[in-house]
C-alpha cells in the first residue's frame, strides 16, 4: 500500500531529447508528489513537487505530469544535457495526519549523451 | 548547497558498537528527517521530529533513536551496530512539513 513503482531503471538519452520517467503509486491518501536528483556522493536535491489538485507543474526544463485517476505521476526533462546525468528518485507522502513521511521510488540512472 | 550540515561525513567502526550521527537544519526550518539509503533498500524514512517532539516514524529498528534539541539540532544514535546497518544516513529538514532539503549524508561502515 506504501510503495511507489518507479520505471524505468535506467535511461540512455541523447543530449537535446526529452528524458522521461514514470512513477506510479497505490496509497490513495497521498498528497504530494516531490522529485528529487542525485549525484554520486550527494544528498538528494528537490526539483520539483506537485499536489493532486492539478495536472501538470513546470519549471524551466523540469515538467511533472500528474494523473489521479491512474495514479501516476512523471518527470520531464526536455532539452536533456550531460549535466543532467544523475540518480532520479520520485516521492510520495501525505502531509495530512501531521507528519511528511517520504516513500520514494526505487530510483532511475539517467545518462544523457553527447 | 542545501544549508542542512551533517557530521561526521564518513565514520567507520566494528560490530556491536553505537555511533551518534548529527545534524544541524537550515535556518528556520522546526522539522528533521532522517533517512537511510542502501543499494538493498533504496531510500528509506526512519523518523521525523517537529520542534523537539518526534511527528512521524518509520520503520526505524528498536536499536537505533533520534531526538531533537532545543536548538533544533538533531542526533541519530545507532547502536549494536551489525553488517547491514552500512550504509548513507540523510539528514533532511522543513521548515514544518513542506519542502524537504537533503544533507550531504554519513557514510556508515560497520566492518
Amino acid at each position: 500500500q506504501q510503495q511507489v513503482k518507479q520505471s524505468p531503471q535506467s535511461l540512455i538519452v541523447q543530449k537535446g531529447g526529452i528524458s522521461i520517467i514514470n512513477c506510479a503509486y497505490e496509497n490513495t491518501a497521498f498528497d504530494y508528489f516531490p522529485w528529487y536528483q542525485q549525484f554520486p556522493g550527494k544528498g538528494p536535491a528537490l526539483l520539483i513537487a506537485i499536489r493532486p489538485d492539478v495536472s501538470e507543474k513546470k519549471e524551466g526544463r523540469f515538467t511533472i505530469s500528474f494523473n489521479k485517476s491512474a495514479k501516476q505521476f512523471s518527470l520531464h526533462i526536455m532539452d536533456s544535457q550531460p549535466g543532467d546525468s544523475a540518480t532520479y528518485f520520485c516521492a510520495a507522502s501525505t502531509l495530512r495526519g501531521g507528519g511528511n513521511k517520504l516513500t520514494f521510488g526505487t530510483g532511475t540512472q539517467l545518462k544523457v549523451e553527447l | 548547497d542545501s544549508g542542512v550540515t551533517q557530521t561526521p561525513k564518513h565514520l567507520i567502526t566494528a560490530t556491536g558498537q553505537r555511533v551518534t550521527l548529527r545534524c544541524s537544519p537550515r535556518s528556520g526550518d522546526l522539522s528533521v528527517y532522517w533517512y537511510q539509503q542502501s543499494l538493498d533498500q533504496g531510500l528509506q524514512f526512519l523518523i521525523q521530529y517537529y520542534n523537539g517532539e518526534e511527528r512521524a516514524k518509520g520503520n526505524i529498528l528498536e536499536r537505533f533513536s533520534a531526538q531533537q534539541f532545543p536548538d533544533l539540532h538533531s542526533e541519530l544514535n545507532l547502536s549494536s551496530l551489525e553488517l547491514g546497518d552500512s550504509a548513507l544516513y540523510f539528514c533532511a529538514s522543513s521548515v514544518v512539513n513542506d519542502e524537504q532539503f537533503f544533507g550531504p549524508g554519513t557514510r556508515l561502515t560497520v566492518l
